[in-house]
C-alpha cells in the first residue's frame, strides 16, 4: 500500500491564481481530511468527507472547495490564491470515526507571491 | 469547545536525558487522546494513543497516559537518542464533535550527542 499520497510537493502561485492539490489513498479508509499548518500553529482542518458525495467545513474553510466522486480521492481546490493561503498542507485519511488515528500524507508546501 | 494546549518549544537534550512534553485538553465529551511524530520534511505519524482514562499508550520507548482527573496526555521517555529529534503534537478526537481532531501547536525536539 502507497497510503496516502500528495501532489504536488512544492507549488508557488502568483495572488489570484488556481490550483488544485490532490490527494488519493488506497486504504479503502471512508473519512479523509485537508489540513493547513502554519509555523508555530499546528494544524487547522480546512474541510473533511465522511464518504463519496459528502464533505463538510472544518475550522478554516474560507478561499478553499473540495469534492469526494470517489472513496480514492479527495482533492482540495483554491480558486483566488492569496498570499494568507501560503502554508504547508497535509490530507489525511481514517478507517473509521470512532477513536482511530489518521493517516497523514507527505505534505505539499504551497507559496503564494 | 475543544482545544489542546501544549509545552512550549523548542526543547534541546542531550542524548540519553529524560524526556516530558506536557499536554493538557479541554473536551466536551469523552476524547480518544493522541502522540504524533512528523519528521524533518514528512507528514505526521501517529506515535501512540490511548481512548480511555487512566489508559497508557506506549510505542518505541515512549509512553503517555490518560489523565482525565488532570486533562492531560504527558509524553515521556527515559532515554532519548539523537534519531529522537523531531516535532512532537498532541492531538484529541472527540465523538461529541464528529471526531474531529484538534491539534496542539507542536514542541520542536533537538537531541544533541
Amino acid at each position: 500500500n502507497a497510503g496516502v499520497t500528495q501532489t504536488p510537493k512544492f507549488r508557488i502561485l502568483k495572488i489570484g491564481q488556481s490550483m488544485t492539490l490532490q490527494c488519493t489513498q488506497d486504504m479503502n479508509h471512508n473519512y479523509m481530511y485537508w489540513y493547513r499548518q502554519d509555523p508555530g500553529m499546528g494544524l487547522k482542518l480546512i474541510y473533511y468527507s465522511v464518504g463519496a458525495g459528502i464533505t463538510d467545513k472544518g475550522e478554516v474553510p474560507n478561499g478553499y472547495n473540495v469534492s469526494r466522486s470517489t472513496t480514492e480521492d479527495f482533492p482540495l481546490r483554491l480558486e483566488l490564491a492569496a498570499p494568507s493561503q501560503t502554508s504547508v498542507y497535509f490530507c489525511a485519511s481514517s478507517p473509521q470515526l470512532d477513536g482511530n488515528e489518521q493517516f497523514f500524507g507527505p505534505g505539499t508546501r504551497l507559496t503564494v507571491l | 469547545g475543544n482545544s489542546v494546549t501544549q509545552m512550549e518549544g523548542p526543547v534541546t537534550l542531550s542524548e540519553e536525558a529524560f524526556l516530558t512534553i506536557n499536554c493538557t485538553y479541554t473536551a466536551t465529551g469523552y476524547p480518544s487522546l493522541f502522540w504524533y511524530v512528523q519528521y524533518p520534511g514528512e507528514g505526521l505519524q501517529l506515535l501512540l494513543k490511548a481512548t480511555k482514562a487512566d489508559d497508557k499508550g506506549s510505542n518505541k520507548g515512549f509512553e503517555a497516559t490518560y489523565r482525565k482527573e488532570t486533562t492531560s496526555f504527558h509524553l515521556e521517555k527515559g532515554s532519548v537518542q539523537v534519531s529522537d529529534s523531531a516535532v512532537y503534537f498532541c492531538a484529541l478526537s472527540d465523538k461529541a464533535t464528529g471526531n474531529q481532531f484538534y491539534f496542539g501547536t507542536g514542541t520542536s525536539l533537538t537531541v544533541i550527542p
